[in-house]
């Protein structure tokens, strides 16, 4: 167990909607990064959040926003959902002490129908 | 960012024996090499990493050794048992030297036979 949770772990939903996804990050851990791993793409890097701010960008869609509150939890919201956004999208975080070492939560797995 | 290649995408070895699997990135400024094991259902859960100031690091049956001037770096699983079956993948940062994201490797899936 790494200590970030996530939740919901199942979510399906149809084209066109919009699902938040929530990720706990390690007690003391102020990063949180969101990946989606699908089979077409693999494991991608989609944005990074530091105590509350945005820190980095990568593949992340326009129709994808997070943010990190101040309790330092973290969402992830998808919008006008496609059916190519089926995926497992996962949490990580890490300290400030452990820079760059991420530990990962067990994911949840989006199926847009 | 950062692009990282691993080969091979399959890897069937008897148990005991080791394996080797490999890995190659395109960012010199690249510091910080982390691998992962991922298991059916599971998140990847980080095994071993190395920093590009060091060639080599171990831990038990694993190491994992660095070539800062070819740009690549290998894990090393010596006298593989079944729980070493899994996907690994190798990573490096997603823009270099910075500390954001990670860039993974599409992943290599060890099948220990008994």
């Amino acid at each position: 167990d790494s200590g970030v949770t996530q939740t919901p772990k199942h979510l399906i939903t149809a084209t066109g909607q919009r699902v938040t996804l929530r990720c706990s990050p390690r007690s003391g851990d102020l990063s949180v990064y969101w990946y989606q791993q699908s089979l077409d793409q693999g494991l991608q890097f989609l944005i990074q959040y530091y105590n509350g701010e945005e820190r980095a960008k990568g593949n992340i869609l326009e129709r994808f926003s997070a943010q990190q509150f101040p309790d330092l939890h973290s969402e992830l919201n998808l919008s006008s959902l496609e059916l190519g956004d089926s995926a497992l999208y996962f949490c990580a975080s890490s300290g400030l002490a452990t820079y760059n070492e991420q530990f990962f939560g067990p994911g949840t797995r989006l199926t847009v129908l | 960012g950062e692009n990282v290649e691993q080969h091979p995408s399959t890897l069937s070895v008897q148990e005991g024996d080791s394996a080797v699997i490999k890995c190659t990135y395109s960012d010199s400024a690249s510091n910080y090499f982390p691998w992962y094991k991922q298991e059916l259902g599971k998140g990847p859960q980080l095994i071993i990493d190395i920093r590009s100031n060091v060639g080599e690091k171990k831990d038990q049956r694993i190491a994992v050794t660095l070539n800062k001037t070819a740009k690549h770096f290998s894990l090393h699983i010596t006298e593989t048992q079944p729980e070493d079956s899994a996907v690994y993948f190798c990573a490096a940062p997603y823009s270099g030297g910075g500390a954001d994201g990670l860039t993974f490797g599409k992943g290599t899936h060890l099948i220990i036979q008994p």
